[in-house]
């Protein structure tokens, strides 16, 4: 099993370039979502779908795009990557079912933007 | 609205002593509560969640954290520090919103040999 995919693990952009970080869960999750981690502020939600089709920003949306047309996948576009979106990204989900909202999380992608 | 304060970014503690990490929550609705560990180079995991059941909750790696309403914490402790809890750690909690986690700062947790 698994679990919670990243693709790539590891990325350099230059600025203005577009990019889109991949996320794929097999444990038929409806919830799931795209957080950044910067030292010292914690992880920062971006984005966050329910289900497939529905998609809602979260703290730090600006500059991030998503979409959501499978239950499996949720990937994330940088269309124009700026040197603030150097970060570490991670992908997380949760199911519908649970009656915690424990997240399970992929191991994350890190991005340097030039 | 939902926060976390984590308090101390950096926690050393020697090994075999008490671990003690802070959590202070706001949550305009009854919580659930949670502490993640991140090793290195590592995505995040679970410990522990407090979901209403008991106010005591018993994690992995003996790790546990007592909810306290009246204090809005949700502290973490260990009675005995191993060298293999050199990680970091952190609180957060799910309060209104659909699935919606907010997550503290971190404590980056040193173990001295």
């Amino acid at each position: 099993n698994a679990g919670v995919t990243q693709t790539p693990k590891f990325q350099v952009l230059k600025t203005g370039q577009s990019m889109t970080l991949q996320c794929a869960q097999d444990m038929n999750h409806e919830y799931m979502s795209w957080y950044r981690q910067d030292p010292g502020m914690g992880l920062r939600l971006i984005h966050y779908s329910v289900g497939a089709g529905i998609t809602d920003q979260g703290e730090v949306p600006n500059g991030y795009n998503v979409s959501r047309s499978t239950t499996e996948d949720f990937p994330l576009r940088l269309l124009s990557a700026a040197p603030s979106q150097t970060s570490v990204y991670f992908c997380a989900s949760s199911g519908r079912t649970s009656d915690t909202g424990e997240l399970f999380f992929g191991e994350g992608s890190r991005l340097t933007v030039l | 609205a939902q926060s976390v304060t984590q308090l101390g970014s950096h926690v050393s503690v020697s090994e075999g002593a008490l671990v003690l990490l802070r959590c202070n929550y706001s949550s305009s609705v009854p919580p659930y509560l949670f502490w993640y560990v991140q090793y290195p180079n590592q995505g995040l995991q679970l410990l522990l969640k407090y979901t209403s059941a008991a106010t005591l909750v018993k994690g992995i790696n003996g790790f546990e954290a007592e909810f306290k309403k009246s204090e809005t914490s949700f502290h973490l402790t260990k009675p005995s520090a191993h060298m293999s809890d050199a990680a970091e750690y952190f609180c957060a909690v799910r309060g209104g919103g659909y699935q919606k986690v907010t997550f503290g700062t971190g404590t980056k947790l040193q173990v001295i040999p």
